[in-house]
């Protein structure tokens, strides 16, 4: 079955860090572009981060450049999302995403997992 | 950044209507306009991608048009499952941008 699966989510105090993954399967994990997107509660999408597949580029929302880190691990068909220095306004579902990049749209997203910051 | 503006914020529809909605950027983002459907709890679905590309395994009830700023969701005749927040995403440049979602609920 083609699927992602987000992990690591959790509460975390403010300041503190969080590594989130996401597992893929189903498909051939190191040819395809990867993102991560997150929702905060009740409220709309918002992208975070994005990874080539080869790694050679990365791209960042401005609310989490220099805090967070995109990677990924093609011979473990795993995803990294490293947060550091967390707020508040990080509290949100994170998911992962496949990208296509032919017209750079999100065709197949996990689940989410839950980053609660709060102290 | 590219703002996305989508409207009306909720509709409140019934079972066979015919139901669209529109899409609005700050700028000119050709044909790279992506339509997704979300309901509560659940990740985002891609239904239309590149404006009006239908994703594989969507019902042909669901059809997008536009280019430039001005996008149009389609929805010809509702279904009790198309009940969900319906969200457009530029993918012309980084920051990819979502709009604020479009509510779909019953009348």
């Amino acid at each position: 079955e083609v699927q992602l699966v987000e992990s690591g989510g959790g509460l975390v105090q403010p300041g503190g860090s969080l590594r989130l993954s996401c597992a893929a399967s189903g498909f051939t994990f190191s040819t395809y572009s990867m993102n991560w997107v997150r929702q905060a509660p009740g409220k709309g999408l918002e992208w975070v981060s994005y990874i080539s597949s080869s790694s050679t580029t990365m791209y960042y929302a401005d609310s989490v450049k220099g805090r967070f880190t995109i990677s990924r691990d093609n011979a473990k068909n795993s995803l990294y999302l490293q947060m550091n220095s967390l707020r508040d306004e990080d509290t949100a579902v994170y998911y992962c995403a496949r990208v296509r990049k032919a017209y750079w749209y999100f065709d197949l997203w996990g689940r989410g997992t839950l980053v609660t910051v709060s102290s | 950044d590219i703002q996305m503006t989508q409207s009306p914020s909720s509709l409140s529809t019934s079972v066979g209507d015919r139901v669209t909605f529109t899409c609005r950027a700050s700028q000119s983002i050709s044909s790279y306009l992506n339509w997704y459907q979300q309901k509560p709890g659940k990740a985002p679905k891609l239904l239309i991608y590149a404006a009006s590309s239908l994703q594989s395994g969507v019902p042909s009830r669901f059809s997008g048009s536009g280019s430039g700023t001005d996008f149009t969701l389609t929805i010809s005749s509702l279904q009790p499952e198309d009940f969900a927040t319906y969200y457009c995403q530029q993918s012309y440049t980084t920051p990819w941008t979502f709009g604020q979602g479009t509510k779909v609920e019953f009348k």
